[in-house]
Order: C-alpha cells, then sequence, then structure tokens
C-alpha cells in the first residue's frame, strides 16, 4: 500500500524567503506520480505541482520546485519568495499508475508572516 | 475556479439522517472521485466513477454509496449518519484517469456536520 509522511510541524516563514516542505513516501510499484496540493483556509483543493517516478528532472511551476529524490523516496516542496498569500496547507499526495486514487499525507501548515 | 461544482456548501443535519452530496465535473471530464476529509483521518479516497461505472473503490462505509449519472454529474449518499461522519466531502475530476501525469481538479468541498 502506499503511504505519505508529511512530519513538519506548523511553519512560520518570512515574506519573500524561501521555504521546503518534507514529503516521504513509501512504495514497492517503481510507476507513480507524486502531487502537491495547497489547502487554504478557505477549504478548497488547488494542484501545484506534479512529478512523475520516471521524470528525469525535477518539475517546476513558477515559484514551486519539486526536489525529487527517488532513491531516498522523497519528495520535497520548495516555494520560493514566499507571499502572504502562500499561508495554507500544503498536501503531498501519490498515485501509482493504473491506479486512479489520490493517497494523501497529512499536510504541513505554513504561515507567512510579513 | 477548478471547474467542478459541489453543492451543497454546508449541510447540517441530525445523527441518523440521510444526505445526499452533488457533484458536477469539469467539462469533458469522465472520472469523479470521492474523497473525505475529517480531522483524525486527515484526507481519504473514498470511491472513483468513470463514465457511468464504478472504477475503484477506497474506504468508503456500506452506509454510504455514489452513482454517476449519464450527464456525468455524481452523488454521493451517506445514510444512518454518526457523529463521526463530520466531514469535509470532495469532489474530484479528471480527463480519463490514465494519463500518467492525470491531474485531479478538486470542487469546493461540502461541509457536512452531524449533529
Amino acid at each position: 500500500a502506499q503511504k505519505i509522511t508529511q512530519t513538519q510541524p506548523g511553519m512560520f516563514v518570512q515574506e519573500k524567503e524561501a521555504v521546503t516542505l518534507d514529503c516521504t513516501y513509501d512504495t514497492s510499484d517503481p510507476s507513480y506520480g507524486l502531487f502537491w496540493y495547497k489547502q487554504p483556509s478557505s477549504g478548497e483543493m488547488i494542484f501545484l505541482i506534479y512529478q512523475g517516478s520516471y521524470d528525469q528532472q525535477n518539475a517546476t511551476e513558477g515559484r514551486y520546485s519539486l526536489n525529487f529524490q527517488k532513491a531516498r523516496k522523497s519528495a520535497n516542496l520548495v516555494i520560493s519568495a514566499s507571499q502572504l498569500g502562500d499561508s495554507a496547507m500544503y498536501f503531498c499526495a501519490m498515485r501509482l499508475y493504473g491506479n486512479n486514487r489520490l493517497a494523501f499525507g497529512k499536510g504541513n501548515q505554513v504561515v507567512v508572516i510579513p | 475556479d477548478s471547474g467542478v461544482t459541489q453543492t451543497p456548501k454546508h449541510l447540517i443535519t441530525a445523527t441518523g439522517q440521510r444526505v445526499t452530496l452533488r457533484c458536477s465535473p469539469r467539462s469533458g471530464d469522465l472520472s469523479v472521485y470521492w474523497y473525505q476529509q475529517s480531522l483524525d483521518q486527515g484526507l481519504q479516497f473514498l470511491i472513483q466513477y468513470y463514465n457511468g461505472e464504478e472504477r475503484a473503490k477506497g474506504n468508503i462505509l456500506e452506509r454510504f454509496s455514489a452513482q454517476q449519472f449519464p450527464d456525468l454529474h455524481s452523488e454521493l449518499n451517506l445514510s444512518s449518519l454518526e457523529l463521526g461522519d463530520s466531514a469535509l466531502y470532495f469532489c474530484a475530476s479528471s480527463t480519463s484517469g490514465r494519463a500518467r501525469n492525470n491531474e485531479q481538479f478538486f470542487g469546493p468541498g461540502t461541509r457536512l456536520t452531524v449533529l
């Protein structure tokens, strides 16, 4: 079964600073995708970035980048130049190819302070 | 705005009651997924439908059922409600579910409170 681990306590980040959110996963399947979602206080789930297990390069989407270390089974999210609007819960998720369900971690709380 | 709509936004009901949550996927999306987010269990996959047929089942209780209609909207039925069913219920949709980077677009959720 898939397992996603996010164990960092809530984080306070200074505006304009970078923040790294840790995510480790466990699967014996070689084919999978990793996702990060943002959930602001309003509750909606917003897709941020995707990394495939066979992708050679780390994914980037604007201020978001994914530090993918396959051997360590980690997929850390890096948010550069934090903004006040980045304050939210961030969830790491995994999907096995051929299995459409997303398995989520418990999330990381980020608060950006001016 | 993801393009996925869910109604109602909030639902307050009593134990033992039955409720129906509704989801309309993004235009063109054939797959619909239901997830439950609770404080103790986190975000859990419940069930997936693809073009009207059940495709995958997760941690869905027997008291819960779902269906996807010909117009592709989906309903999640929760019956004999218990206090522990209080949660945020998300619907998500995707195109086919077969692409490797098949992104799931989430609706705004329905917050269910069972009193």
